[in-house]
């Protein structure tokens, strides 16, 4: 299995620009996870989807982040128009809800820098 | 709101050393607790997991203890070596989401 696999891994934009995240999760998981990491404010969880829906946007700072599950295979996360204090560690994580636990494997991040 | 708390932020200890991180969840209805180890530049990874029916598990030079009347869980490592540098996250979990502490950062000196 290759693990979550995340797109692009290091992203340079400046501001105004729109950026657009990428995360492909685990074969046969049903929940995906967007979180952002910063030195700040830690790892916060922006969203989350089951079998393609979301089911909790609370996490998403403002109207400049959405979040989209197409497919069970394919997520993006959008940021129009982009800020500096958008720039941190961007993970996407996958779990398979059902089994009595919600074990959630990260990938390996998009690192944003916004200028 | 559901929330994790986790301490301390920072820890610092001499290799070989026992080093113990603690937490505390608001929302009872928690059955699962993840633990997971960061590398720096790297993604979280679960190093160890204790469900709600469990008090106590093992592996090799980590335990994890839960006291689910006082909604406490700890983990603990023991004879610490300089690889296990890292932030460590608690989490608690039930449902879909997990919820997050705010991380420990260990340090272990040689």
């Amino acid at each position: 299995d290759a693990g979550v696999i995340q797109s692009p891994r290091h992203e340079v934009t400046e501001m105004g620009q729109e950026v657009t995240l990428r995360c492909k999760p685990i074969s046969g998981h049903n929940s995906l996870f967007w979180y952002r990491q910063t030195m700040m404010r830690g790892l916060e969880l922006l969203i989350y989807f089951n079998n393609n829906v979301p089911i909790d946007d609370s996490g998403m700072p403002e109207d400049r982040f959405s979040a989209k599950m197409p497919n069970a295979s394919f997520s993006t996360l959008k940021i129009q128009p982009s800020e500096p204090r958008d720039s941190a560690v961007y993970f996407c994580a996958s779990s398979l809800v059902g089994q009595g636990g919600v074990v959630e494997y990260f990938g390996p991040g998009t690192r944003l820098t916004v200028l | 709101g559901e929330n994790v708390e986790q301490h301390p932020s920072t820890l610092s200890v001499q290799e070989g050393d026992s080093a113990v991180i603690k937490c505390t969840y608001s929302d009872s209805a928690s059955n699962y607790f993840p633990w997971y180890k960061q590398e720096l530049g790297k993604r979280p990874q679960l190093i160890i997991d204790i469900r709600s029916n469990v008090g106590e598990k093992k592996d090799q030079r980590i335990a994890v203890t839960l006291n689910k009347t006082a909604k406490h869980f700890s983990l603990h490592i023991t004879e610490t070596q300089p690889e296990d540098s890292a932030v460590y996250f608690c989490a608690a979990g039930g449902g879909f989401k997990t919820i997050f502490g705010a991380g420990t950062r260990l340090f272990v000196k040689a």
